[in-house]
């Protein structure tokens, strides 16, 4: 079965750190994968996609996750947080030339500490 | 990549009452989405909206409470009927292009 696996529901780091938010996913042909970032009271904004070539994307707001298929994760990285990063995080994977639909992860929310 | 937009953003409603949502795309997109997001929680589909004909339900969503319309290949509504308190929640429209654009969401509150 498809789905996505946000192992953290909350994060806190501090100004300045670096930051990774951990997805695994389970998919039966090559995923097409997302982050979206939901700050309160907003939509969703997507960060970053990866459809296939470089398995390093980089998305907005100085993210970039890397795709490993060996691991089956999607994990979101950024060097320093701001912020205004906090926020929910979600993890979606898809196929965007298909009929599939995209399956969220529940979620991280990313609280920083000032 | 597609911007999208929702009316109202946010409502208060009385029990037993139905709201509309309008969904209006910048683009002509083909497939339109409406998701539910309950309160702390990720999102959940309710049906894919299909240009010219009935929209597909997801399991657990009925055409009765969610009736959906998409009149054209920019705009679709979503009316949330009869409405009890567990109803409350955001409810978000998607667009998919390249990749799936979501608009800003109506906030929903049902006393």
């Amino acid at each position: 079965a498809q789905s996505v696996t946000q192992p953290d529901i909350h994060i806190t780091v501090s100004e300045g750190a670096s930051l990774e938010l951990r997805c695994n996913y389970s998919y039966g042909a090559t995923p097409y994968l997302f982050w979206y970032v939901q700050s309160p009271g907003q939509g969703l904004q997507l960060l970053l996609k990866y459809f296939s070539g470089d398995t390093l994307v980089q998305g907005i707001k100085g993210f970039e996750a890397e795709f490993k298929r060996s691991q089956s994760s999607f994990n979101l990285r950024k060097p320093s947080v701001h912020w205004s990063d906090a926020a929910e995080y979600f993890c979606a994977v898809g196929h965007m030339n298909r009929d599939d639909k995209i399956i969220f992860g529940k979620g991280t929310r990313l609280h920083i500490l000032p | 990549s597609a911007v999208i937009s929702q009316k109202p953003s946010r409502d208060i409603c009385q029990r037993g009452t139905s709201l509309t949502i309008q969904c209006q795309v910048d683009s002509q997109v083909t497939m339109m989405f409406w998701y539910r997001q309950q309160p702390g929680q990720s999102l959940t589909l309710i049906a894919t909206a299909n240009q010219g004909s009935e929209a597909t339900y997801e399991s657990g969503f009925v055409i009765d409470k969610f009736p959906i319309s998409r009149p054209n290949l920019t705009f679709s509504t979503l009316t949330v009927s009869n409405m009890s308190p567990e109803d409350s929640s955001i409810y978000l429209c998607s667009a998919r292009e390249d990749t799936q654009y979501f608009g800003p969401g109506t906030r929903l509150t049902v006393l």
